[in-house]
């Protein structure tokens, strides 16, 4: 069974669009996160949600917004996309939102690989 | 300058080799060491986790942490092909967000 899920795995759209990642656990954790990984494989955090409460947002554009419906689901909806924007999106989730073994040990999804041409 | 840096390799090192992974960070907050192994075109998995100053032994991995220094550390004795992957090391302060360094890829040779 997979534990963090993400969908699509690729997408590929045109400079402008706006286009949805979904994310879902099923692992019963409080918190959620998105990072994006650029091509230099440097992972950097853009948001967390913490039992469907907004903890993290980083400086990331306006044009992302993140929305989590329920517990188990964060998306992440991206609007003008721009070439900059192509990356490889990271969703994952943990109990807590701090920093114990175990407790609060992220567990990350396949990503999302985004290209916008 | 990144908070935390890594060399982004390629290391290539013939199966059975002892590999030696590092990371430098300038934030003395940072508390909790981790390294995380991502296999190509999936998600990263935990692999090593140490609080504080010391050395954490699992199976073939040692993870190391030298606060003095602002160091750490990932041993792989025994190096084998399905070891070839890229390596970040990661750490938390205060904050409590995960500082990842850039990945270091390691090809370990048949």
């Amino acid at each position: 069974d997979t534990a963090v899920s993400q969908t699509p795995k690729y997408l590929v759209t045109q400079m402008g669009n706006d286009k949805s990642i979904k994310c879902e656990q099923n692992l019963g954790h409080d918190t959620m996160y998105w990072y994006k990984q650029d091509s230099k494989k440097f992972l950097k955090i853009m948001f967390s949600y913490n039992n469907k409460e907004l903890i993290i947002n980083e400086t990331v554009p306006n044009r992302f917004s993140p929305k989590s419906p329920d517990k188990a689901h964060l998306n992440l909806h991206i609007n003008s996309l721009e070439l900059g924007d192509s990356a490889v999106y990271f969703c994952a989730s943990s109990q807590g939102a701090g920093a114990r073994i175990g407790t609060d040990t992220q567990y990350f999804g396949p990503g999302t690989r985004l290209t916008v041409l | 300058q990144k908070e935390v840096e890594q060399d982004p390799g390629p290391l290539s090192v013939p199966e059975g080799a002892i590999v030696s992974l590092n990371c430098t960070y300038s934030n003395s907050a940072f508390q909790y060491f981790m390294w995380y192994r991502q296999y190509s075109r999936k998600g990263p998995e935990l692999l090593m986790y140490t609080y504080s100053s010391g050395n954490k032994e699992d199976g073939r991995f040692t993870a190391q942490v030298d606060k003095s220094s602002k160091y750490i550390s990932l041993f792989i004795r025994d190096s084998q092909p399905s070891d070839s992957a890229t390596y970040l090391c990661a750490m938390i302060g205060s904050s409590y967000k995960l500082i990842f360094g850039s990945g270091t890829r390691l090809l370990v040779r048949p």
